[in-house]
């Protein structure tokens, strides 16, 4: 089964407009890691975030922030103002247990940001 | 200071030739993981270390495939022999255990004709 489900294949919008990417993960443990990443054309996995499940508070990193909640199970993130430069594959991903350190990914969100 | 390295960044070869992609995690990182990205399956893990021994490696995906990590900066993925269907990127990644973020590398691309 699919532990982490980003039901958005692609987003197009256009430069300056929000845009948020949803995921929902599933697990038993009480205990697990959310992440999320990017991936630009040029290939290489750029860490964002990570939450653990004991702490909902919601974070914002300057044009970027993330809603937790764990009572939907859902971890999504919001570009405001997007740029073109946000053009990427964005994966969430989830770690589960306190000694396991896998990441399970979701199969990524694209987001183009046109000019 | 320098991320994750590896090498070699593209790698061509034909089905049934021995393949060696090769890692460096970040100074002072002690877990280390090999992850495979392709359409059909995405991103998927391999096989992780943790201060150099294999913790998990039930995403290896058959005998042909192996992996060692002989000392905390070096760690190598092995596949012999090499079939079409192991084209992909392979990405390793690093992390300090207690703090769990991992810091990919660039990948190597590899394509078996």
């Amino acid at each position: 089964a699919q532990k982490v489900t980003q039901a958005q294949t692609e987003i197009s919008v256009v430069e300056k407009e929000d845009v948020t990417l949803d995921c929902v993960y599933e697990t038993r443990d009480t205990t697990y890691y959310l992440f999320w990443y990017k991936q630009p054309p040029s290939g290489e996995l750029v860490f964002l975030i990570r939450r653990n499940s004991f702490d909902e508070q919601n974070e914002i990193s300057g044009r970027y922030s993330w809603n937790f909640q764990k009572s939907t199970s859902s971890f999504n993130f919001t570009i405001t103002a997007s740029q073109v430069v946000d053009s990427a594959v964005y994966f969430c991903a989830l770690s589960e247990g306190a000694n396991d350190y896998k990441l399970s990914f979701g199969a990524g969100t694209t987001v183009t940001v046109r000019a | 200071d320098a991320g994750v390295i590896q090498s070699p960044r593209h790698e061509v070869t034909e089905m049934g030739q021995e393949v060696t992609l090769r890692c460096k995690p970040i100074s002072g990182h002690n877990s280390l993981f090999w992850y495979r990205q392709t359409m059909m399956r995405g991103l998927e893990l391999l096989i992780y270390f943790n201060n150099n021994v294999p913790i998990d490696d039930s995403g290896m995906p058959e005998d042909r495939f192996s992996a060692k990590m002989p000392n905390a900066s070096f760690s190598t993925l092995k596949i012999q022999p090499s079939e079409p269907r192991d084209s992909a990127v392979y990405f390793c990644a690093s992390s300090l255990e207690a703090e769990r973020d991992q810091f990919f590398g660039p990948g190597t691309r590899l394509t078996v004709l």
